[in-house]
């Protein structure tokens, strides 16, 4: 059984651009969760979509934004990205909401310059 | 967002010794669960606990589900260096909401 895919595993974008993340969960799995890790804030929860809806919704801007499609699979949003957008960014399935026992994906590393 | 209190932040350890690492709270969580960080992928799941009191295994590992509800304790037997990396304590909370809140993170290190 394929684990948690993040695509891509690392970008490089400039302030001022845009960048979509792709995460396809694991294969029955509806709830994909989405977080942002830096060494100074460890891992923070962005949101969650269950079958096509945003359940819950961390403490970010909405320069952040994210979906779900039919297929479970879920895509992330940054616009106009900023310096402190330089992050780990996680992406964990589960199969009941909730996020408990969420499987994680091995990130996207994304870097703004 | 609310952080769960985890300590120690950093341990160096020999090969062979026993840890024990733990996560606190301010308030309740229904939920507790442990993972593990290799560097550049993500958390893995370790072990998970779902009621109080519950103590549970994993190989060499062992956590532990507090009374209170507010801690959980994470025990590593005879380490090895494939133990290295970095340990992260979740929690769910009771009131509602449904998210994970992730402890600050321990770092464990293996000295030669």
């Amino acid at each position: 059984k394929a684990g948690v895919t993040q695509t891509p595993r690392y970008l490089i974008k400039t302030r001022g651009q845009q960048v979509t993340l792709s995460c396809s969960p694991i294969s029955g799995h509806r709830s994909v969760s989405w977080y942002q890790q830096t060494p100074g804030q460890g891992l923070q929860f962005l949101f969650e979509y269950f079958s096509e809806t945003q359940r819950n919704k961390g403490n970010f801007p909405g320069r952040f934004s994210g979906r779900q499609f039919s297929n479970s699979r879920s895509e992330m949003n940054v616009s106009t990205l900023e310096l402190g957008d330089s992050a780990l960014y996680l992406c964990a399935s589960s199969y009941f909401a909730q996020n408990t026992e969420a499987f994680f994906g091995q990130g996207t590393r994304l870097t703004v310059v | 967002g609310q952080q769960l209190n985890q300590s120690p932040q950093s341990m160096f350890i020999q090969e062979g010794e026993d840890v024990s690492m733990n996560c606190t709270s301010s308030s309740i969580f229904n939920t507790w669960l442990w993972y593990k960080q290799d560097p550049g992928e993500g958390p893995v799941l370790l072990i998970a606990l779902y009621k109080a009191g519950e103590l549970t295994s994993n190989g060499r590992l062992t956590a532990q589900f507090g009374i209170t509800r507010k801690d959980s304790f994470l025990n590593i037997s005879a380490s090895i260096p494939s133990d290295v990396g970095i340990y992260f304590c979740a929690g769910q909370p009771n009131f509602g909401n449904e998210k994970l809140t992730f402890g600050t993170g321990t770092r464990l290190t293996i000295i030669p």
